[in-house]
């Protein structure tokens, strides 16, 4: 299993640019999430899915769009990139069926947003 | 919503000796404790985890216990090593339906050889 998996690893967009950052799991997860990690503030969730088809905001949802369209993709969109968007992202995801809430993470997307 | 504070920011320890650190939280719904570690490039892994209903849990080197009355929890970590350098995430939540997380800032953990 690769576990979860994002793309693309790195990126450069101007203000303004468009993007969408992929995460995949492989391990049937119903849930999962985004979150970005920027210097001194730890992990702050952005949007979550408890399953296909569902999203809800998280701590800081402002300026991002997310979809679940298949279980095991979860896209996050940038529409118009703002240098404040500038992060590390993480998606993670977990199966809370099986009474286990551990999230798995990716290993990250780094943007800069110049 | 859940609010959680991880004291303190940065901690230097000797290999071998031990390590505590301290996590407070604010909602007394949440029910779910966990700890992850990152090191340098990579995601987050969870290390060890706790239920309110648990008071301590240990696992080799590593343990975590809760105090629901003052809303604290702690991660103890014994006889540090090099490997364990990282930097570790406490968080609070809830389980059920609608499951997140409410992570710390962080604290970056070395360890001296």
């Amino acid at each position: 299993n690769a576990g979860v998996t994002q793309t693309p690893k790195f990126r450069v967009l101007k203000t303004g640019q468009s993007m969408t950052l992929l995460c995949a799991q492989d391990m049937n997860h119903e849930y999962m999430y985004w979150y970005r990690q920027d210097p001194g503030m730890g992990l702050r969730l952005i949007h979550y899915s408890v399953g296909e088809g569902t999203t809800a905001k998280g701590e800081v949802p402002d300026g991002y769009n997310v979809s679940r369209l298949k279980k095991q993709n979860f896209l996050l969109g940038l529409e118009s990139a703002a240098p404040s968007q500038t992060s590390v992202y993480f998606c993670a995801s977990s199966y809370p069926a099986d009474s286990s809430y551990e999230q798995y993470f990716g290993p990250g997307t780094r943007l800069t947003v110049t | 919503g859940e609010n959680v504070e991880q004291h303190p920011s940065t901690l230097s320890v000797q290999e071998g000796d031990s390590a505590v650190i301290k996590c407070t939280y604010s909602d007394s719904a949440s029910n779910y404790f966990p700890w992850y570690k990152q090191e340098l490039g990579k995601g987050p892994q969870l290390i060890i985890d706790i239920r309110s209903n648990v008071g301590e849990k240990k696992d080799q080197r590593i343990a975590v216990t809760l105090n629901k009355t003052a809303k604290h929890f702690s991660l103890h970590i014994t006889e540090t090593q090099p490997e364990d350098s990282a930097v570790y995430f406490c968080a609070a939540g809830k389980t059920g339906a609608n499951s997140k997380l409410t992570f710390g800032k962080g604290i970056t953990l070395s360890v001296r050889p």
